[in-house]
């Protein structure tokens, strides 16, 4: 089936720290890519909608200076958390959407703890 | 206001017998549905899904009823297995290029 790669699965980092996380689709494109906040005994949370070649979709309350999303190709979708603090600290996970069936494969997640 | 609400965070099944998880939404605008299962520390993997032109999907062990009506689904399990112990979260979209609303999920125990 669709392997969607997140890297990486864990990072700690210092408060004021940019960290980039990248979501790799390996053996399809995807001109769509999401990426999801958990937060503990929470639902996954949208924060935006990536599409290749064109400025991502932010939901509402979420910082989009804060949370840098840039989708270069059709198989890659990074997001940087820039100047990170602790409040920040969460799980993110990426998804890709296979096309035509719009299936969603998700990342195994990005365990972020900023100190 | 959620849209999609699993309203039990928590169900504990003996192993073999069904297991049963709810789901209820409120857009009707909704038309594609999904089951999502996962593990701690790792993304969800898709389950099984089910478009409102169906009523029931099945799939393995696996089944997905849908009742429009009602905007209600529910995921049975069975017969359910010690390994099926995980969160599972119940996902909602429009049609087309939509991102999925997820609901808050339910932490399955399956007690052997």
């Amino acid at each position: 089936g669709a392997v969607v790669s997140q890297h990486p699965s864990r990072v700690i980092c210092k408060s004021g720290t940019s960290v980039k996380i990248e979501c790799r689709s390996l053996d399809f494109q995807a001109t769509t890519m999401f990426w999801y906040r958990q937060f503990p005994k929470k639902s996954l949370m949208l924060m935006a909608t990536s599409n290749e070649g064109s400025k991502a979709t932010y939901e509402q309350g979420v910082e989009k200076d804060k949370f840098l999303i840039n989708h270069a190709s059709l198989t890659l979708s990074t997001l940087t958390v820039t100047s990170a603090h602790p409040e920040d600290s969460s799980f993110y996970i990426c998804s890709a959407m296979e096309q035509p069936n719009e299936k969603l494969f998700f990342g195994s997640g990005t365990q972020l703890s900023v100190l | 206001d959620q849209q999609v609400k699993q309203n039990s965070p928590s169900l504990s099944v003996q192993e073999g017998r069904i297991s049963i998880l709810n789901c209820d939404y409120t857009n009707s605008m909704f038309d594609y549905f999904l089951w999502y299962k996962k593990y701690p520390a790792e993304g969800p993997t898709f389950l099984i899904s089910i478009s409102s032109i169906k009523d029931k999907n099945e799939d393995g062990r696996f089944t997905v009823f849908l009742n429009k009506s009602a905007k209600h689904l529910s995921l049975h399990i069975v017969p359910s297995q010690p390994g099926d112990s995980a969160v599972y979260f119940c996902a909602a979209s429009a049609s087309g290029n939509t991102p999925l609303v997820f609901g808050k999920g339910t932490r399955l125990s399956v007690i052997a």
